[in-house]
């Protein structure tokens, strides 16, 4: 079954300091990848997008992310993290074809903590 | 350009009673999209529309939950009768035929099942 995993389920940085969100997929093919924020009480707002191509890709407020298709990843990576960061980071897979074309696959989700 | 809107953002019911969703997705943006996400957890897709058809309603529980997107622009979501297990909130989604690999998300509403 098609699936995407976040590995760690609450991540704790100081501001300043880097950051590397992990996420991980299992798809019959490469699948199109996403990372999307959510502040509490707030919808997801789109950080960034793979579809194919260079397999760095930058994104919003500073954020990048990596597919690297040996080790079925797409992390996603800020080199300096500020308060405002803080915040439920989401890694989903799209399926771009088939009968459940449009469908994305979410992570359970990473909580990011910045402490001051 | 004015995002993906939800109404209402929150919701109280008691358990057995009727509720219902609304969604205006962004202008132009021909596909629309009803995700549940249970706390702690991402969205799931619940039906995907396609102007006004609705082409994957697979993870809808049909016996309880009904979406119409009449005129192919907004959209309803309606569960008849809300169980304590519906609280979650309720996110809706669009995306254009132009850019038709990348969902744009709203608010969601927050509901809550006493």
């Amino acid at each position: 079954a098609q699936s995407v995993t976040q590995p760690d389920i609450h991540i704790t940085v100081s501001e300043g300091a880097s950051l590397e969100l992990r996420c991980n997929y299992s798809y019959g093919a490469t699948p199109y990848l996403f990372w999307y924020v959510q502040s509490p009480g707030q919808g997801l707002q789109l950080l960034l997008k793979y579809f194919s191509g260079d397999t760095l890709v930058q994104g919003i407020k500073g954020f990048e992310a990596e597919f690297k298709r040996s080790q079925s990843s797409f992390n996603l990576r800020k080199p300096s993290v500020h308060w405002s960061d803080a915040a439920e980071y989401f890694c989903a897979a799209l399926n771009a074809g088939g009968t459940s074309y449009g469908k994305l696959t979410f992570g359970q989700g990473t909580i990011l903590t910045v402490h001051p | 350009e004015a995002g993906v809107v939800q109404s209402p953002r929150y919701k109280i019911i008691e358990k057995k009673q009727p509720v219902a969703f609304w969604c205006n997705p962004i202008s132009g943006h021909n596909t629309l999209y009803w995700y549940l996400q249970n706390l702690g957890q991402g969205p799931e897709l619940l039906i995907r529309y396609e102007n006004e058809e609705a082409v994957d309603d697979s993870q809808l529980p049909k016996d309880r939950f009904s979406a119409e997107r009449l005129k192919g622009v907004d959209s309803t979501l309606k569960i008849q009768p809300a169980e304590l297990g519906d609280s979650a909130v309720y996110l809706c989604a669009s995306s254009s035929y132009r850019d038709p690999d990348t969902q744009y998300f709203g608010p969601g509403t927050r509901l809550t099942v006493l």
